[in-house]
């Protein structure tokens, strides 16, 4: 199996840009999940899909955060104006079961100067 | 609302000696509950998971947890632990009922020669 794929694995951009993190899930899971970790705030869920459906975003922290899932091997996450403090690492996990472990790509490490 | 404590931000110990990490959660049900570990730049690997049944749960690596629903708690432990157990440790709670996965700060390891 090849686990959970993201890209870029490191992605450094201007502060006003637009970035696209990709994630492809594991064959077979109809969960996705997408974190952020930060020093200051850890891990925190920001959205996830149940058979590419969103079924909640309350942790999207603002309307620059937009997420889709138009299948069922591919996510993207999107920051449209992006900012410094949105510089973190962005963990994409799916799980196959409703009470199984998650699984995690290696994250994408954003820095936004 | 279900949250994990992890108090321990840091803990040092000498190579071959015991190990406890401490997690404590907030939950009125029975929760589901993980250990994660984290090496540098990487993403987060399952090292056991408690869903029912038996509170004793071994791991990979020879770690195992213990489920104590008095204290709310699930520790994590090694008797010996080996240099390359160095990292970051997350316990994580999730539930049946919203299918979210909370998230500990996080306990970091460092192993001593």
């Amino acid at each position: 199996d090849a686990g959970v794929i993201q890209s870029p694995r490191h992605e450094v951009t201007e502060m006003g840009q637009e970035v696209t993190l990709r994630c492809k899930p594991i064959s077979g899971h109809d969960y996705l999940f997408w974190y952020r970790q930060t020093m200051m705030r850890g891990l925190e869920l920001l959205i996830y899909f149940n058979n590419n459906v969103p079924i909640d975003d309350s942790g999207m922290p603002e309307d620059r955060f937009s997420a889709k899932m138009p299948n069922a091997s591919f996510s993207t996450l999107k920051i449209q104006p992006s900012e410094p403090r949105d510089s973190a690492v962005y963990f994409c996990a799916s799980r196959g079961t409703t009470r199984g472990e998650l699984f995690f790509g290696e994250g994408s490490r954003l820095t936004v100067l | 609302a279900q949250s994990v404590t992890q108090p321990d931000i840091h803990i040092t110990v000498s190579e071959g000696a015991s190990l406890e990490l401490r997690c404590n959660y907030s939950y009125g049900a029975t929760p589901y509950l993980f250990w994660y570990v984290q090496s540098p730049g990487q993403g987060l690997q399952l090292l056991l998971k408690y869903f029912s049944g038996d509170t004793l749960v071994q791991g990979i690596k020879g770690f195992e947890a213990e489920f104590k629903r008095s204290q709310s708690s699930f520790n994590l432990r090694k008797p010996s632990v080996h240099w390359s157990d160095a990292a970051e440790y997350f316990c994580a709670v999730g539930t049946s009922g919203t299918y979210k996965y909370i998230f500990g700060t996080g306990t970091r390891l460092k192993v001593l020669a």
